[in-house]
C-alpha cells in the first residue's frame, strides 16, 4: 500500500506529557499537510511543507506545537506540555506539487490520522 | 476570508433514495478549487472529486453526480439510489489557488448521511 501512513493511530496520555507523530506521504510528494479535526467539525488546517521547508503555520499551532521534515519525506508532530483541549484526531495529508504557469490547487490525500486523548 | 457552510449537520435516508448534500462556500478569489471528501467511521478522509473554479460542467460518476453553480456560490453533491456503505461524513472543502506552491483546505462542518437498509 502506497498511501499516506500515520503512527501511531491512538495515543492516550497524561496533561503535561509530551506527544509526538509521524507522518509518511505517498512516495514522491513534496507536499505535506497537517489538520487537526475535533468531534463534530471538518478539519482545520495546522501546518504545510514544500520539501523540507514549512512554509505556513497557522494561528492554531501555539507554541507548544512544533512541525519538522527534516529531509523532505516524512514528517513529525510534536506537542509539548499537552493540555485536555488537545485532544483531537490528527490527520496528515500529502500531495504532489508540480510547476506549472497556471494557478492550481493539487489533490491532498489524507492518512487515516492519530486520534489523541489528553486525560 | 474564506468560508465553507454545509448547512445540513445530519441527513437520514432509506436505502435507494436519492439524497443530495448541500455546499456553499464564499471566497474572493477568481481561481480556486472546491473538493468532497467522505469520512467513513473508520475515520479516514476519502478523496471523491476536485473542481476548479473555471469549469462549471457538472459531473457524474457512477451513482455519485456534482452540480457546481458559481452564480450561486453552491457545489452539490448527490448520491443516486443510496446505499448503506455510502453511510458517513461528507466534507465540501475549498482552496485557493496559487503558482507553484501548496494551499490550505477550509473544509465545512460535514454533514452526517445515514442510509438504513
Amino acid at each position: 500500500d502506497t498511501g499516506v501512513s500515520q503512527n501511531p493511530r491512538h495515543k492516550i496520555t497524561k496533561r503535561g506529557q509530551n506527544v509526538t507523530f509521524r507522518c509518511d506521504p505517498i512516495s514522491e510528494h513534496n507536499r505535506l499537510y497537517w489538520y487537526r479535526q475535533t468531534l463534530g467539525q471538518g478539519p482545520e488546517f495546522l501546518t504545510y511543507f514544500q520539501n523540507e521547508a514549512q512554509l505556513e503555520k497557522s494561528r492554531l499551532l501555539s507554541d507548544r506545537f512544533s512541525a519538522e521534515r527534516p529531509k523532505g519525506s516524512f514528517s513529525t508532530l510534536e506537542i509539548q506540555r499537552t493540555e485536555q483541549g488537545d485532544s483531537a484526531m490528527y490527520l496528515c495529508a500529502s500531495s504532489l506539487g508540480r510547476l506549472a504557469g497556471i494557478k492550481r490547487a493539487e489533490t491532498q490525500y489524507f492518512g487515516p490520522g492519530t486520534r489523541l486523548l489528553v486525560l | 476570508a474564506q468560508k465553507v457552510t454545509q448547512a445540513q449537520t445530519e441527513i437520514s435516508v432509506v436505502e435507494k433514495e436519492d439524497v443530495t448534500l448541500d455546499c456553499v462556500y464564499e471566497t474572493r478569489d477568481t481561481t480556486y478549487y472546491l473538493f468532497w471528501y467522505k469520512q467513513p467511521p473508520s475515520g479516514e478522509l476519502v478523496f471523491l472529486i476536485r473542481r476548479n473554479s473555471f469549469d462549471e460542467q457538472n459531473e457524474i460518476s457512477g451513482r455519485y453526480s456534482w452540480n457546481f453553480q458559481k452564480s450561486t456560490s453552491s457545489f452539490n453533491f448527490t448520491i443516486t439510489a443510496s446505499q448503506v456503505v455510502d453511510s458517513a461524513v461528507y466534507f465540501c472543502a475549498l482552496s485557493e489557488a496559487y503558482y507553484n506552491q501548496g494551499g490550505k483546505l477550509i473544509f465545512g462542518q460535514g454533514t452526517e448521511l445515514s442510509v438504513k437498509p
